[in-house]
């Protein structure tokens, strides 16, 4: 079934450390990818997007994602992370069907 | 910057009831968008519009409809809200080009 996966329901990382949030897809074609993150009580924010070209993407706040069409891959990264980062992150695709297709999203929590 | 704005932050209502959930946006977008959102279950994709008088139903379309008198405004109606409704409710808008999918702030009904 065609469907976004996002594996990790919650996430813990210190201040300053890495991060990656994991997304994979199921579609025949690849679809456009989005990142977005959505912080408590607000609405969501597109954090970065992939249509064609240079796998890897940069997007605001520092965050990157690599676009890997052999694993169906779109996962999240940041070198360091801020407590400001805390929030819920959202992939999502438009499988060429003029609509946007949501994971389930990653809870990120951030400790000092 | 496109704006999409819904009308209300939060709404308590009874159930039974017939609900409106409004949304406008500022930059003659085409498409329009209802998502429901749930812990744990992401976002969901409830209604989309094409155009003024066009609609499509999305993943979840049992007991909501929608109106698009206008190409500006999208309307999310509950006919007989239920307390399996209560949820938070995003609009988006997107133009011709995929670039840009906005999001309102989102809707939080209560449905007691």
């Amino acid at each position: 079934a065609q469907s976004v996966t996002q594996p990790d329901i919650h996430i813990t990382v210190s201040e300053g450390a890495s991060l990656e949030l994991r997304c994979n897809y199921s579609y025949g074609a690849t679809p456009y990818l989005f990142w977005y993150v959505q912080s408590p009580g607000q609405g969501l924010q597109l954090l970065l997007k992939y249509f064609s070209g240079d796998t890897l993407v940069q997007g605001i706040k520092g965050f990157e994602a690599e676009f890997k069409r052999s694993q169906s891959s779109f996962n999240l990264r940041k070198p360091s992370v801020h407590w400001s980062d805390a929030a819920e992150y959202f992939c999502a695709v438009d499988p060429h069907t003029d609509k946007l297709i949501f994971g389930t999203g990653t809870r990120l929590q951030v400790f000092p | 910057d496109v704006k999409v704005t819904q009308s209300s932050r939060y709404l308590v209502k009874r159930t039974g009831e017939k609900v409106f959930l409004e949304c406008v946006q500022d930059m003659d977008h085409e498409n329009m968008f209802w998502y429901r959102q749930d812990p744990g279950l992401g976002l969901r994709l409830i209604y989309f519009s094409y155009d003024v008088k066009m609609k499509e139903k999305g993943d979840i379309p049992e007991g909501y409809s929608v109106s698009r008198e206008k190409k500006e405004r999208f309307s999310l109606i509950l006919e007989s809200a239920s307390t399996n409704q209560t949820s938070m409710y995003l609009c988006a808008s997107r133009g011709g080009s995929i670039v840009g999918y906005t999001f309102g702030s989102g809707t939080r009904l209560t449905v007691v």
